[in-house]
């Protein structure tokens, strides 16, 4: 079965600072791999999504993430992050089968600092 | 286009008793998700719909949850007798069909079980 594994539960960067969140996947077969974010009391919103179109993936707010199949990482990037990117960022799997369901990480806190 | 839609947004009871939450989806979206959101972790899928068919409910505790989806478009996820572990947020998403895995979420019910 497919499952998401994020690194680090909660990852602080100066402001202006290299934002990276960690996630790797374990997968049979070529997965389709998701971020999403949740901002404070609000529901998850979709940031960005892998179906191996193409391996580095542009989302909103100037996130992207590369698919990496020799370190089935799918990590998350942003060159400079922003007081407003502060939230839970999630990684997805879409599990096999007919059900098609997303599976998630555990999610990584991110903290802005001024 | 208006979101999801989900009520109450706070409810706390004390155990034993039942509480419903209701969710109304983004119009046309034939999949209806609810999750369990449990305070540091990643959501938990509970149950999903597609139109008003259950297409897994495998994670659902039937002993003391269930949800119904009438007419393929509202829905509602009922607990009864609440425990304290059930204290979580719960989350209702919907999505497409053809946009696999891409799913809108509400903003969701929080429940404190005392």
């Amino acid at each position: 079965a497919q499952s998401v594994t994020q690194l680090g539960s909660h990852v602080s960067v100066s402001e202006g600072a290299l934002v990276l969140l960690r996630c790797n996947y374990s997968s049979s077969v070529p997965p389709y791999l998701f971020w999403y974010v949740q901002y404070p009391n609000q529901g998850l919103q979709l940031l960005l999504k892998y179906t191996s179109a193409a391996t580095l993936v542009k989302g909103i707010n100037g996130f992207e993430a590369e698919f990496k199949k020799s370190e089935t990482s799918f990590h998350l990037t942003k060159p400079s992050a922003h007081m407003s990117d502060a939230a839970e960022y999630f990684c997805a799997v879409i599990t096999s089968g007919s059900a098609r369901q997303l599976t998630f990480g555990s999610g990584t806190q991110l903290t802005v600092l001024p | 286009e208006a979101g999801v839609a989900q009520s109450p947004r706070y409810k706390i009871i004390e155990k034993r008793q039942s509480v419903a939450f209701w969710c109304n989806p983004i119009s046309g979206h034939a999949t209806l998700y609810w999750y369990q959101q449990i305070l540091g972790q990643g959501p938990k899928l509970l149950i999903q719909f597609q139109n008003n068919g259950v297409v897994d409910d495998s994670q659902l505790p039937k002993d003391r949850f269930s949800a119904e989806r009438l007419k393929g478009v509202d829905s509602t996820l009922k607990i009864q007798p609440a425990k304290l572990e059930d204290s979580a947020v719960y989350l209702c998403a919907s999505s497409s069909l053809q946009r696999t895995g891409e799913l809108f979420f509400g903003e969701g019910s929080r429940l404190t079980v005392l």
